[in-house]
């Protein structure tokens, strides 16, 4: 069976300082991957996702990045964190092969960043 | 652009049935689903609409129009596990096929 992992799942961080947020996923070949933000009772907005190794789509300009250097490795990073960036993000993997496939995503279980 | 709106908030009681909402203005796309997030969680697939009409599973339904532009979550003989947020969500057609632009989210109370 297939299964995602995050971690840390809490994070507390200084403003200016860097971030690094790893995914994982374990189960499956070829995903597609997808990092998302949600703040405190509001929905969830798409920030990145690849579709393969190297290949990161953005959808909102922001202080972050992301990256695919395996397969079924997802990274969130930062350079210089805001106090915007506070937020619940997830990470989530679909499958490849089209139809019902492609609407149903898994979610790992978060990590809840606090910028002070 | 793609939106989809729905209620904010719905509070129903134990054993009753409730109906959350999504309205979407998007020109098109494959099927609409829906997710449920309880709270501190990570959202967890429900169901998936790709034609017009009722998708049944166990005590959730859910339902689409495309001509009317809406749909809805129907839950029956709720129970107090079913407190938690709901989102509806498409895949658009064009661009990339393969991501999800969900909904604002209900956050569903059930009082006993």
């Amino acid at each position: 069976s297939q299964t995602i992992h995050q971690w840390p799942a809490t994070l507390v961080q200084p403003v200016g300082s860097p971030l690094s947020l790893e995914c994982t996923v374990e189960g499956t070949s070829n995903p597609n991957l997808y990092w998302y933000r949600q703040a405190a009772g509001r929905g969830l907005q798409l920030l990145f996702y690849s579709v393969g190794i190297g290949q990161i789509s953005s959808e909102v300009p922001q202080n972050l990045s992301a990256s695919r250097p395996q397969d079924r490795q997802f990274i969130l990073s930062s350079k210089k964190l805001l106090l915007s960036d506070s937020g619940f993000y997830l990470c989530a993997w679909s499958g490849r092969s089209g139809g019902a496939d492609y609407n149903e995503q898994f979610f790992g279980p978060g990590t809840r960043l606090t910028v002070l | 652009g793609q939106s989809l709106e729905q209620p904010s908030e719905v509070t129903a009681v134990e054993g009753a049935i409730v109906q959350i909402n999504c309205t979407y203005q998007t020109s098109g796309f494959y099927g609409l689903s829906w997710y449920q997030q309880h709270d501190g969680g990570a959202p967890t697939f429900l169901s998936y609409n790709a034609l017009d009409g009722l998708e049944e599973t166990g005590r959730f339904s859910s339902f689409l129009s495309r001509s009317d532009s809406y749909g809805y979550l129907l839950l029956q003989e709720l129970q107090m596990k079913d407190s938690a947020s709901y989102f509806c969500a498409v895949r658009p057609y064009g661009g990339a096929t393969n991501k999800l632009i969900f909904g604002t989210g209900t956050l569903l109370a059930v009082q006993p």
